[in-house]
């Protein structure tokens, strides 16, 4: 059984405030992705890191950024939040070519 | 432009009968293909998958087909159960882009009793 967590699971806020989404998995993998998702959409990728102090962008990523220090640990955090946030938010680790989801962010921008 | 596409957004199926779930692509470079399954408010649990080199992968109720020339695969549940009501994602690898995966909208399976 996977083991990855997400807080907050639900998040509202006024724009332009500055939010950190956290993400960690106990599982040691190398791998982790965070992923946007909007009701009836595809995923689409925001971050993603190979390992300690390795990211990559997604087609997404130009209003966030992340961060791996740890394994076990990767953040995203917007700076300054809008209403075209609103959405909910994947983080995910992988192993091989499975992905193993956390069960997400639902996050409201007023 | 959408290069895993899930053309149908719902099904319904009575249980004990077959579930069929319907995944097309359009990049030849995919070489390796994913379903996951989502449960309200909880994340996609991966299901099965398929290799290119393979058209078809068997895991119990379960069972991935892989066409490659006609770029599509699916996704067969036999018998469906009611607990195997949920969303399910169609997701793919590029061998060009091996650390990115591309996901479908997702059917909304309805199996009833």
């Amino acid at each position: 059984e996977a083991d990855i967590y997400q807080t907050p699971r639900y998040l509202v806020i006024g724009t332009g405030k500055k939010i950190t989404l956290e993400c960690s998995q106990t599982m040691g993998h190398d791998k982790m992705y965070w992923y946007q998702q909007d009701p009836g959409m595809e995923l689409h990728l925001i971050h993603y890191s190979y390992g300690v102090n390795s990211t990559e962008k997604g087609d997404l990523s130009s209003e966030s950024t992340v961060s791996r220090i740890r394994t076990e640990h990767f953040p995203l955090t917007l700076e300054s939040a809008r209403p075209s946030h609103t959405s909910q938010y994947l983080c995910a680790s992988r192993v091989h070519y499975e992905q193993f989801f956390g069960p997400g962010t639902r996050l409201t921008v007023l | 432009d959408q290069q895993v596409k899930q053309n149908s957004p719902s099904l319904s199926v009575q249980e004990g009968r077959i579930s069929i779930l319907n995944c097309d692509y359009t990049n030849s470079m995919f070489d390796y293909f994913l379903w996951y399954k989502k449960y309200p408010a909880e994340g996609p649990t991966f299901l099965i998958s398929i290799s290119s080199i393979k058209d078809k992968n068997e895991d119990g109720r379960f069972t991935v087909f892989l066409n490659k020339s006609a770029k599509h695969l699916s996704l067969h549940i036999v018998p469906s159960q009611p607990g195997d009501s949920a969303v399910y994602f169609c997701a793919a690898k590029s061998i060009d882009t091996g650390n990115q995966f591309y996901f479908g909208t997702g059917t909304s399976l309805t199996v009833i009793p």
